[in-house]
């Protein structure tokens, strides 16, 4: 099975601008979730779709939104970019069935590593 | 904060010794898992271990969990220069949220 593909891998932008991220899931996963890494606050949590509703959200701005498709490929998109939006963001998915044991593995994507100036 | 902390941040060991990284947490969670990345790249899944498991082995990994003391900790026997990147843990939810800690970076010696 093909693994997480993001795209693109690297992405520079300056202050204002808005970007759009791409992510593709392994066949079959329809959760997929996205987060922020930096080096001072780690990895954040942004938000997970699943069957192309949200169905949570971490604590970012609402410049910060997303979408899914009927196919489970998700779009990430950052509007009025700031330099602090400088990061790794990472996709991840899984089947996100709910086993009662809380959620199912994540399988990761390479990354975007977005640069804002 | 709900957020799992590995300790310690980082760790140097020499190739061959075993590596030990501990991970506390502070509420009730439904599973734990823990991923590994190398620099910059994305994040590998190692082990998954549910709240009603006290230890899971998967190779040179081992993985302990004490629900009663909100710990866990991940062994790596016999490690190797491939070792060396950094641990994260991840807490599970009921609300099926994940929180990932800072992670501990390894570095095995040659």
């Amino acid at each position: 099975k093909a693994g997480v593909t993001q795209t693109p891998r690297y992405l520079i932008k300056t202050r204002g601008q808005q970007v759009t991220l791409s992510c593709s899931p392994i066949s079959g996963h329809r959760s997929v979730s996205w987060y922020q890494q930096t080096p001072g606050q780690g990895l954040q949590f942004l938000f997970e779709y699943f069957s192309e509703t949200q169905r949570n959200k971490g604590n970012f701005p609402g410049r910060f939104s997303g979408r899914q498709f009927s196919n489970s490929r998700s779009e990430m998109n950052v509007s009025t970019l700031e330099l602090g939006d400088s990061a790794l963001y990472l996709c991840a998915s899984s089947l996100g069935r709910n086993t009662g044991f809380g959620p199912d593995t994540q399988y990761f994507g390479p990354g975007t590593r977005l640069t804002v100036l | 904060s709900q957020q799992g902390e590995e300790d310690p941040q980082a760790l140097s060991i020499q190739e061959g010794e075993n590596a030990t990284m501990n991970c506390s947490y502070k509420t009730s969670i439904n599973n734990l898992q823990w991923y590994r990345q190398n620099s910059g790249r994305g994040l590998v899944h190692l082990i998954l271990i549910r709240s009603n498991e006290r230890e899971k082995h998967s190779g040179r990994l081992r993985v302990t969990l004490d629900t009663s003391k909100k710990s866990s900790s991940l062994l790596i026997t016999a490690s190797r220069a491939a070792d060396t990147a950094s641990y994260f843990c991840a807490t599970c939810f009921r609300d099926d949220k994940i929180i990932f800690g800072k992670g501990t970076r390894l570095h095995i010696l040659p």
